[in-house]
């Protein structure tokens, strides 16, 4: 079946653009997650929704940025205006149940964002 | 301050040898404990869990050890074969949340 899909794959952007990260979960997933991922690092936990309610945005690095899932299926992370150091690969994950982290996440294939 | 650390950014391995994959965290909290696979360009595959109730999870040729004490879980492969050839990240996380810490991964070449 159909796994999480995200777009664009690749995004350059100036610095101050406004950029919109797309993710579609795996249908029927409850749980959805954004990592992102700087180079040479792991992937650092952005934000988590449970369907439409955003449950933690503890890992977002500043209010430019904002996520939202606002029918508990599709999700985008903006980055408001963007700026050289946001740039990263940022994954999407989803879950089923979103029972804790005896649920698997399944990972998209990530979006390659550069700011110039 | 890194919670999830691995230590060896590279590790190459012989075809049907065993390959020992290390990770050490700092977070006494973390109490769920992943292992993903990684291709490039492709996001983390979940490969094999622990949870700390434990301090072994086998799956096929891959075995996950746990060691509370020392704060460091390792994943085997036996035997290693060349499409093991990736990047294995090492995971953790707390309690009921879903939000996982990651480590910086290890690169496994298996040569023939």
């Amino acid at each position: 079946g159909a796994g999480v899909s995200q777009s664009p794959r690749y995004k350059v952007a100036k610095r101050g653009q406004d950029v919109a990260l797309r993710c579609d979960p795996i249908s029927g997933h409850v749980s959805l997650f954004w990592y992102q991922q700087a180079l040479g690092q792991g992937p650092e936990f952005l934000t988590y929704f449970q369907n439409e309610a955003q449950l933690d945005k503890s890992g977002l690095p500043s209010d430019r940025f904002f996520a939202e899932r606002p029918e508990g299926s599709v999700s985008t992370l903006k980055i408001q205006p963007s700026e050289p150091r946001d740039s990263a690969v940022y994954f999407c994950a989803s879950s089923l149940e979103g029972r804790g982290l005896t649920d698997t996440q399944y990972f998209g294939p990530g979006t390659r964002l550069t700011v110039l | 301050d890194q919670q999830v650390k691995q230590n060896s950014p590279s590790l190459s391995v012989q075809e049907g040898r065993i390959s020992i994959l290390n990770c050490d965290y700092t977070n006494s909290m973390f109490d769920y404990f992943l292992w993903y696979k990684k291709y490039p360009a492709e996001g983390p595959t979940f490969l094999i869990s622990i949870s700390s109730i434990k301090d072994k999870n086998e799956d096929g040729r891959f075995t996950v050890f746990l060691n509370k004490s020392a704060k460091h879980l390792s994943l085997h492969i036996v035997p290693s074969q060349p499409g093991d050839s990736a990047v294995y990240v090492c995971a953790a996380g707390s309690g009921t949340a879903s939000k996982l810490t990651f480590g910086t991964g290890t690169r496994l070449q298996v040569t023939l």
